[in-house]
């Protein structure tokens, strides 16, 4: 057990909809890395925050959004959603350290 | 820029032989290095990690890995596989640079035969 979590687990929804996904990070990490996997793309890098601000943007789509609280939890809204955005999301915790600490992921199905 | 290459997309091997999972990395700055592991339907579990200490790395459940700047590469290897090592493995890289965000491989699948 990594100690962040993520909900939901599964997420099935409709084309045209949008979603919210949850990550709350292990206790004392300041640091929320958003990833994609999916068959074509590999994991990719989405977003990261820190303590609350936006630290840096990666292959994120404009209909994708995100924001960390002050309690430093962190959220995903996907808007508008297609096919194509059907995927596994991992959040991430980062300390002190280098090391990411990955959540076990929400599997978004759009159908 | 930073990229990561995996050599091989699916290895296969007996159980009790020894694996290999080759990783060539580019970066234009001292990097960070990792290798994760991925069960089904499961996350990410981190295997170890290269952070400019020791070139030899050991990480969890027997594995190991190598960094050698002048060829490129930080392979992973394991002397003996065992059935549950059956899993995606990802080489990783990130630097301080670029707030740590990680670049993935594109994954070696590992498959153990009886």
């Amino acid at each position: 057990d990594s100690g962040v979590t993520q909900t939901p687990k599964h997420l099935i929804t409709a084309t045209g909809q949008r979603v919210t996904l949850r990550c709350s990070p292990r206790s004392g990490d300041l640091s929320v890395y958003w990833y994609q996997q999916s068959l074509d793309q590999g994991l990719q890098f989405l977003i990261q925050y820190y303590n609350g601000e936006e630290r840096a943007k990666g292959n994120i789509l404009e209909r994708f959004s995100a924001q960390q609280f002050p309690d430093l939890h962190s959220e995903l809204n996907l808007s508008s959603l297609e096919l194509g955005d059907s995927a596994l999301y991992f959040c991430a915790s980062k300390g002190s350290s280098e090391t990411q600490y990955f959540g076990p992921g929400t599997r978004l199905l759009v159908l | 820029a930073q990229s990561v290459t995996q050599l091989d997309s699916h290895v296969s091997v007996s159980e009790g032989t020894p694996v290999l999972l080759r990783c060539n990395y580019s970066s234009s700055y001292s990097p960070s290095l990792f290798w994760y592991v991925q069960h089904p339907n499961k996350g990410l579990q981190l295997l170890l990690k290269y952070t400019s200490a020791a070139t030899l790395v050991k990480g969890i459940n027997g594995f190991e890995a190598e960094f050698k700047k002048s060829e490129t590469s930080f392979h992973l290897t394991k002397p003996s596989a065992h059935m549950s090592d059956a899993a995606e493995y990802f080489c990783v890289v990130s630097r301080a640079d670029s707030n740590y965000k990680l670049t993935f491989g594109k994954g070696t699948l590992l498959t153990v035969n009886p």
